[in-house]
């Protein structure tokens, strides 16, 4: 089955620190992989994706590159926000045909002044 | 312009007593999602149409059921809600594609069981 594993929070940054959260996978076929995120009280934002691999998807100074060969996604930013503090939730969708949305647990993010 | 749109964004309700929550999309998407998540959890697969296809998880309760009128709008009704349905209720919208593409989330219906 699908399935993704991803870094357990909550994480707690600095303003100006490096992130990584972790995110690897298990799927048939092949997928395409995101990154959502979720500010409280709000639904999912689409943060970033990638359809292939080598891909990397960017967007408000994140990025992760679709790795196949260690099945990961892992999600970086060179120098965090207090504005980032969010929920992130990493997130993988299989071929033609199969609708669903498999995500990670999801990983609490803070950033402190 | 919000793309997919919620109503209520805040639902209360008293135990047992029946709830419809809405969502529409101007998207023109052909499949769209309830999700249901709780307190810091991922949010979990309620069910899913394909234009009128509709498609249930395994383990949705049957308290559960929901309506798909047009492309447009989808309905999810909770019959006797519990105090365990008492979560943040997402849709979502994506197109059918080759590769498979992103879905689009509305900002939730929070049910509040009383």
């Amino acid at each position: 089955g699908n399935s993704v594993t991803q870094m357990e929070g909550p994480v707690t940054l600095s303003e100006e620190a490096f992130l990584t959260i972790n995110c690897t996978y298990t799927a048939t076929g092949y997928p395409s992989l995101f990154w959502y995120v979720q500010y409280p009280g709000e639904g999912l934002q689409l943060l970033l994706k990638a359809t292939k691999a080598d891909d990397k998807g960017s967007n408000k100074g994140f990025e992760a590159t679709y790795r196949k060969e260690t099945t990961s996604f892992h999600l970086e930013k060179g120098s965090v926000q207090v504005s980032d503090s969010a929920v992130y939730f990493c997130a993988l969708r299989v071929n033609f045909g199969n609708e669903k949305l498999t995500f990670g647990t999801g990983t609490r993010l803070t950033i402190i002044p | 312009d919000a793309m997919v749109i919620q109503n209520p964004r805040y639902q209360v309700t008293q135990f047992g007593k029946p709830v419809t929550l809405s969502c529409s999309q101007t998207l023109n998407h052909n499949v769209m999602y309830w999700y249901q998540q709780k307190s810091s959890q991922a949010p979990k697969l309620l069910f899913h149409y394909y234009d009128k296809d509709f498609n249930n998880e395994a383990d949705t309760p049957d308290n559960f059921q929901s309506r798909r009128p047009n492309t447009s709008f989808c309905f999810l009704d909770i019959r006797s809600p519990g105090l365990g349905d008492a979560a943040m209720y997402l849709c979502a919208t994506s197109v059918r594609t080759g590769v498979p593409g992103e879905l689009f989330f509305g900002e939730g219906s929070r049910l509040t069981v009383l």
